[in-house]
């Protein structure tokens, strides 16, 4: 059973498109990551969202924390085929000292 | 720029075999951890250091050890390598104080036990 349930775990669509990848749990995370992976490579972290309800936005991406800070989004718009990759949620529970990851949403971006 | 590397990036041994894959790390980092990729599972935590000569087991550490002998250096061994340690393999550190998720990582070490 994953701690972090992300959905969808593949998507596929046309450059230009939106999207929303989701990263959900039934326990409260005092942070949670995003990272983006691309073949090869190890992750990268993108951004760390710390309080209820908080969105940061990083160019075309819009990163969100849940109110109840058990859940995430991410949100894409007008996708690039740069944006192609492997899109990973992380956090620690909180009290935890280790960090889980979400199953990981392959992403293509079709030119 | 934190810089996080592997020894390999592909390894193919034999069932039965000890393994060692190393991590080095330039940025003077006080936690080192390892974890494994598989398709479908995410990342899992093998074992985890927050200092030299310091080791906690995360969630998968059946059939792995590590050692942590100086500050920048933490090596993951398979004792008896199998096949269901067919695997890659990521290396990750952060600073003394960092959130716990805020990690940089090295390319991974993609291993094939045949």
């Amino acid at each position: 059973t994953q701690l972090l349930e992300q959905s969808p775990q593949f998507l596929s669509i046309q450059e230009g498109e939106n999207l929303t990848v989701y990263c959900n749990s039934s326990s409260v995370f005092s942070s949670l990551q995003w990272y983006r992976q691309e073949p090869g490579e190890g992750p990268v972290l993108l951004v760390t969202v710390v309080t209820g309800g908080e969105v940061k936005k990083l160019k075309r991406l819009t990163f969100q924390f849940g109110d109840a800070r058990k859940d995430s989004s991410l949100h894409i718009t007008a996708a690039q085929p740069g944006d192609t990759g492997l899109y990973l949620c992380a956090g620690a529970p909180q009290g935890a000292q280790k960090l889980v990851f979400g199953q990981g949403t392959r992403l293509t971006i079709n030119p | 720029d934190v810089k996080v590397t592997q020894s390999s990036r592909y390894l193919v041994k034999r069932t039965g075999e000890k393994v060692f894959l190393e991590c080095v790390q330039d940025m003077d980092h006080e936690n080192m951890f390892w974890y494994r990729q598989d398709p479908g599972l995410g990342l899992r935590l093998i074992y985890f250091s927050y200092d030299v000569k310091m080791k906690e087991k995360g969630d998968i550490p059946e059939g792995y050890s590590v050692s942590r002998e100086k500050k920048e250096r933490f090596s993951l061994i398979l004792e008896s390598a199998s096949t269901n340690q067919t695997s890659m393999y990521l290396c990750a550190s952060s600073p003394e104080g960092a959130r716990i998720g805020e990690q940089y990582f090295g390319p991974g070490t993609r291993l094939t036990v045949t």
